[in-house]
């Protein structure tokens, strides 16, 4: 089955840096590859996505990259603000209704 | 759009009580799935729907945990007798697509057994 691997684990950052998260994926199947923002004691809620037709996808100060030959894609946010803090989660879907996660980074934007 | 609607948000059972906990998708989405979520283990996958019908059930831990669609609109997954481990943040999400594509979560039931 899909395995997706997550990293860092914990990321802190001073506030107008930027933070990097990167996920690599087994699965060549995989061809949907969404990230995840949950805040302290709420839901999972879907930032951004990308298909594997695509390379690169942007909406603001968020922006995803994606590698198909070395299996693995990133989340970049710049210019963080401490709202941002959060734990972000990487996910692949070969699309058969299964979404395999990644195990999470905690990002602390520091004011 | 009211989004994913769970209940309850919170339960506290003694073990051996049944707990059931319920979904309401959105509006006109096709599947629906139920995640367990722990900090040894994380975002589990349990058990996805499509039309209703359960699809893979292969995420669920034990006999002791079932799931349930009658119709588009609700969804229950029960845990009967319920154990201690069974203590996590219960989510369920539903997605516009076949394919799972596009999950939209719930607010959470978070589960404790005593």
């Amino acid at each position: 089955g899909e395995n997706v691997e997550q990293h860092p684990s914990t990321l802190s950052v001073q506030e107008g840096d930027s933070a990097v998260i990167k996920c690599t994926y087994s699965d060549s199947a995989s061809n949907y590859f969404p990230w995840y923002k949950q805040e302290l004691g709420k839901r999972p809620q879907l930032i951004i996505d990308i298909r594997s037709n695509v390379g690169e996808k942007k909406d603001q100060r968020i922006a995803v990259t994606l590698n198909k030959t070395a299996k693995h894609f990133s989340l970049h946010i710049t210019e963080t603000q401490p709202e941002d803090s959060a734990v972000y989660f990487c996910a692949a879907s070969t699309g058969a209704n299964n979404l395999f996660f990644g195990t999470g980074t905690r990002l602390t934007v520091i004011p | 759009d009211a989004g994913v609607i769970q209940s309850p948000r919170h339960e506290v059972t003694e073990m051996g009580q049944e707990v059931t906990l319920r979904c309401k998708p959105i509006s006109g989405h096709n599947s629906l799935f139920w995640y367990r979520q722990t900090m040894m283990r994380g975002l589990e996958l349990l058990i996805y729907f499509n039309n209703n019908v359960p699809i893979d059930d292969s995420g669920m831990p034990e006999d002791r945990f079932s799931a349930k669609m009658p119709n588009a609109s609700f969804s229950t997954l029960k845990i009967q007798p319920s154990e201690p481990r069974d203590s996590a943040v219960y989510f369920c999400a539903s997605s516009p697509q076949h394919t799972g594509y596009e999950q939209y979560f719930g607010p959470g039931t978070r589960l404790t057994v005593t």
